[in-house]
């Protein structure tokens, strides 16, 4: 059984196009967050929900929009994708509270976007 | 602002002992971890410290010191496995993870 699973791995489109990735965890973890990782391999935080509450909401293109509909999946969507756009987005899955730094994140494998 | 800096890269022998340092500002600390991530994988949990002094778990121990706002990962017996990406990150006030750049360390036979 995966645990943080994301859909789909890879993701080829054009520029200007609407795209969604999808991510469920089956862990009953509260929180989930979403990753961009640049070419560099820089980890940024994007975005957090705990209990389909938005919690965290970094400096982001409003492009992109995520979306809890309950507390087991997170879903991201981006419109009129940008070349800047391409990464690898990853979505993880934490226990709240302080149970997230002793326990640690767990990350899906990944979503690479690639914007042509 | 928020920032974690460590070696970009590091070189080791099959069988060595490496450590990754990590020193760190954040407005707020709540404490430091340490994830692991292989070429085209997912970053993997590898530990947390809380408090000052050495936490151990198998090969792997991690150390933080609060007041030199400073950490480092010591990873022993280095198998060629242990090639990968290592990230800390800084839990912050708001319960945020900053990551680090990363520190790819490369295992030689």
């Amino acid at each position: 059984d995966t645990a943080v699973s994301q859909t789909p791995k890879y993701l080829v489109t054009q520029m200007g196009n609407d795209k969604s990735i999808k991510c469920e965890q089956n862990l009953g973890h509260d929180t989930m967050y979403w990753y961009k990782q640049d070419s560099k391999k820089f980890l940024k935080i994007m975005f957090s929900y705990n209990n389909k509450e938005l919690i965290i909401n970094e400096t982001v293109p409003n492009r992109f929009s995520p979306k809890s509909p309950d507390k087991a999946h997170l879903n991201l969507h981006i419109n009129s994708l940008e070349l800047g756009d391409s990464a690898v987005y990853f979505c993880a899955s934490s226990l709240g509270g302080t149970g997230q730094a002793n326990y640690g994140y767990t990350f899906g494998s990944g979503t690479r976007l690639t914007v042509v | 602002g928020q920032s974690l800096e460590q070696p970009s890269e590091v070189t080791a022998v099959e069988g060595a002992i490496v450590q990754i340092n990590c020193t760190y500002q954040t407005s707020g600390f709540y404490g430091l971890s340490w994830y692991q991530q292989h070429d085209g994988g997912a970053p993997t949990f590898l530990s947390y410290n809380a408090l000052d002094g050495l936490e151990e778990t198998g090969r792997f121990s991690s150390f933080l010191s609060r007041s030199d706002s400073y950490g480092y990962l010591l990873l022993q017996e280095l198998q060629m496995k242990d090639s990968a990406s290592y990230f800390c990150a800084a839990q912050d006030s708001s319960y945020k993870l900053i990551f680090g750049s990363g520190t790819r360390l490369l295992v030689r036979p």
